[in-house]
Parts: C-alpha cells; structure tokens; sequence
C-alpha cells in the first residue's frame, strides 16, 4: 500500500518563505504531485516530480528525493492568499492519485 | 470551457436512500476518478474509469458504483446510502497524451446522509 505523511498545519508571515515536507511509503510510483485546496473547493494542481531533482513554477518548488522518500512543496514570497491546504499525492498507473493529509497552510500579516 | 462539473452541489440523503452522482467533462478527457473527502483527510479513490465503457475500483469502492456509458460523463451511484458515506465527494479528470499527471477536479458534492 501507499502512506504519506506531511505536517497537519504550517504557519508563516507574508513575504517569508515556507517549505512542506512530505514522506512516503510506497511500493512503486511514477511521480509525487502537489495539490492546493481553498476552503473544502476543488483542489488545483500545483507541481509535478517525476525524477530526483527541483522544478519551480514562479513562486512555488518542489523537490523529490526517492531514494530518501522525500519530497517537499517550497512557496516563496507568501502572500494571504496562499492560505490553504496542501496535499502531497503519488501518481500510479493510469495517473490516480494517493494522497496525504494535507497541510493547512495559515499565512498571517 | 466548464472544465468538470459535478451534480448536485450538496444533497441530504436518509439511511438506505439511493442516489446517483453526475459528472462531465468537456475536455476530452480519457481517464476520470471519483474521490471522496473526509474531515481532515485527504481524498481517496473510489472507483475510476480509463475510457468509455470501463470502470475500476480504487481505494475505498464498497458500498458505490460507477458506469461511465459516454466519454464525456462518470456517474457515481449509491444503491443503499449510509451515515458512513457522509462526505465530500470530488469528480476529477486527466488525459494520458496531455499532462498526464495533472487531474483536473470539479467542484465537490456534499452529501450527508442521517
């Protein structure tokens, strides 16, 4: 089976940075993806690794680290609107998902 | 372009009730899933489609059924509703010759059965 892992909740300033971590446990999986979710509405993809390594898209990273089980979402220059919750997902065949938690993500003045 | 959308928005069912789930996609999509969403949980799969005419299970099926009898649409069905089935439930889409990896979610179902 699949189990992932990442802190219940994170709270930063605006304009800091703030890094979610994310282990897992898992048997075999194409790539680890990022998710943010509002308030309980849909959740939107953020990011994708399908290798080791960091890909950035504007203000967000993320990183992989298979061979430490590790990857985590990176939100620089935070503004209030960041405040949401953050899932941590692996991609399996024909792309579902396993997700984490989540994150709530709470971003003060 | 809708994207997903998802029928009804929120519904109240009681114990034993039946009911059936709607979501449709307008982007072609091949590959659809149905999740559902427990208070500070993450989703979890409950059954998922590759195309037309196909259905698998997924994480947490027991209890639900899908049929997907055109592209465009995945219904979730409840034959017999219980209180454990209180959830948010999340239709979402992706297409394996297009970001595949990225799924593209509607907005919710709220359910609660009593």
């Amino acid at each position: 089976g699949q189990s992932l892992e990442q802190p219940s909740e994170v709270t930063a300033v605006e304009g800091a940075i703030v890094q979610i971590n994310c282990t897992y446990q898992t048997s075999g999986f194409y790539g680890l993806s990022w998710y943010q979710q509002h308030d309980g509405g849909a959740p939107t993809f953020l990011s994708y690794n399908a290798l080791d390594g960091l890909e950035e898209t504007g203000r967000f990273s993320s990183f992989l680290s298979r061979s430490d089980s590790y990857g985590y979402l990176l939100l620089q220059e935070l503004q209030m609107k960041d405040s949401a919750s953050y899932f941590c997902a692996v991609s399996l065949r024909y792309s579902t998902l396993t997700f984490g938690k989540g994150t709530m993500l709470l971003v003060s003045p | 372009n809708a994207g997903v959308t998802q029928t009804p928005k929120f519904r109240v069912l009681k114990t034993g009730q039946s009911m059936t789930l709607l979501c449709a996609q307008d982007m072609n999509h091949e590959y659809m899933y149905w999740y559902r969403q427990d208070p500070g949980m993450g989703l979890r799969l409950i059954h998922y489609s590759v195309g037309e005419g196909t259905t698998a299970k997924g994480e947490v099926p027991d209890g639900y059924n899908v049929s997907r009898l055109k592209k465009q649409n995945f219904l979730l069905g409840l034959e017999s509703a219980a209180p454990s089935q209180t959830s948010v439930y999340f239709c979402a889409s992706s297409d394996p010759r297009d970001n595949y990896y990225e799924q593209y979610f509607g907005p919710g179902t709220r359910l609660t059965v009593t």
